[in-house]
């Protein structure tokens, strides 16, 4: 079966400089979200869309945005890299219906700024 | 999310029932209970989820207490691959982002 896929899978940044992170969805989902997972952290929760809008907001910094395009697909963009946002970013999707859904993750970017 | 209380670690001896046991007593009707786990460094992954019936699929077995307040997942034959940190949820709706910390992080021995 069809997973969300992310990348790129590994990513080495400077600081200061700027970081696009792409998530292609399950198909026919149609929420993302993004979760950010520092070292020995829990996944926190950045943001999410539905339908190509914002739908929930987390902890995510103003130096971060990110957008739902026309095809499902995300992606997140950081600017002004500083070191504590080397983590891992994991996406998800699920598809909305009346009830219970479950999210499905990817296997997540890491990101090292240097 | 609807508070939930779980272990912060347990151990299993390698092809024994894993039994995990999640509270949550302050569940509302209509609330699902999801289970998720995480393997170190890969992306978290569902289990199971229920209502108020027992539930099974090929990963685990969910067992919900007749008042909900309670549940347990079971994996019948644990494996070193099931070492993880387990997360027993009640979202708000399968839509709801997902709020992570004070798992169970379960320890499969050889």
């Amino acid at each position: 079966a069809a997973g969300v896929i992310q990348s790129p899978r590994h990513l080495i940044k400077e600081k200061r400089e700027t970081a696009t992170l792409k998530c292609y969805p399950i198909p026919r989902h149609d929420t993302v979200y993004w979760y950010q997972q520092g070292p020995g952290q829990d996944p926190q929760f950045l943001i999410s869309f539905y339908e190509k809008m914002q739908s929930d907001k987390g902890s995510i910094p103003d130096r971060f945005s990110a957008q739902q395009f026309s095809d499902y697909h995300s992606e997140l963009n950081m600017s002004s890299l500083e070191l504590g946002d080397s983590a891992l970013y994991f996406c998800a999707s699920s598809v909305f219906i009346r009830g219970p859904d479950t999210q499905y993750f990817g296997p997540g970017t890491r990101l090292t700024v240097l | 999310d609807a508070k939930t209380t779980q272990p912060t670690s347990m151990d299993c001896a390698e092809g024994r029932a894993a039994n995990l046991p999640c509270n949550h007593s302050t569940i509302s009707g209509n609330e699902y209970v999801y289970w998720y786990r995480q393997i170190h460094s890969q992306g978290p992954q569902y289990i199971i989820h229920g209502l108020k019936n027992n539930e099974t699929n090929e990963m685990a077995s969910l067992i919900i207490t007749e008042d909900r307040k309670s549940s347990t997942l079971i994996l019948p034959h644990a494996t070193l691959r099931d070492t993880a940190v387990y997360y027993c949820r009640l979202p708000l709706s399968g839509n709801t982002p997902l709020v992570f910390g004070k798992g169970t992080r379960l320890s499969v021995i050889a």
